[in-house]
């Protein structure tokens, strides 16, 4: 059974370029929701997919941005980035949309300059 | 809204000494509780959860979690440290209906001392 895998693990972009960051969910898992790291905070919540459709989305702008596909992988999309996007993000896999349990990659770390 | 507060931001004990990190959370009903813990530069590992039943529950790597309602609390124990435990750990509650996304506290760093 493989876990959930994110690439790339690192990223350095110029403020205002568009960033894309992929997230392979665990094996058997159709729920996919990503998180948003700041240095010295704990994760916040960004948004869910579940089966191919957005299943709800936390505080963020809509430059933040998403899609999930029909092997359940999914992409997390950010334009116009901003210093303040510089963070960890970290994607979580889980069996069904109703199943609390969450399953996270490394993560990728984007740094904006 | 669902929130947790994690009041310790650091916390130092020496290895072979005894653990106890405070969670306590806000939230309308029982919640689903979790604590993952996190090495620097990773991703998060999941320790333990409680879901209902027994209040208190075993983990991974020898970490123990107890649930009391009436204190709003889900506090992380570990009776004897080892020097690999250092690293930050997250205390996170999620919602009982709706999606299953999860609201985090801010941290608790444990160092440990030779």
């Amino acid at each position: 059974e493989t876990g959930v895998t994110q690439s790339p693990t690192h990223l350095i972009k110029t403020r205002g370029q568009q960033v894309t960051l992929r997230c392979s969910s665990q094996s058997g898992h159709n729920t996919v929701s990503w998180y948003q790291q700041a240095l010295g905070q704990g994760p916040q919540f960004i948004f869910q997919y579940y089966r191919e459709e957005e299943n709800g989305r936390g505080n963020f702008p809509p430059r933040f941005s998403g899609l999930q596909f029909p092997n359940y992988s999914s992409e997390l999309n950010v334009n116009a980035l901003e210093l303040d996007d510089s963070a960890l993000y970290l994607c979580a896999s889980s069996a069904d949309r109703g199943r609390q349990e969450a399953f996270f990659g490394q993560g990728t770390r984007l740094t904006v300059v | 809204a669902q929130s947790v507060t994690q009041p310790d931001i650091h916390i130092t004990v020496s290895e072979g000494a005894s653990l106890e990190l405070r969670c306590n959370y806000s939230y309308g009903a029982t919640p689903y509780l979790f604590w993952y813990v996190q090495s620097p530069g990773q991703g998060l590992q999941l320790l333990l959860k409680y879901f209902s039943g027994d209040t208190l529950v075993q983990g991974i790597k020898g970490f123990e979690a107890e649930f009391k309602r009436s204190q709003s609390s889900f506090n992380l124990r570990k009776p004897s440290v080892h020097w690999s435990d250092a690293a930050e750990y997250f205390c996170a509650v999620g919602a009982r209906s709706g999606y299953s996304t999860l609201t985090f506290g801010k941290g608790t760093m444990l160092l440990v001392s030779p």
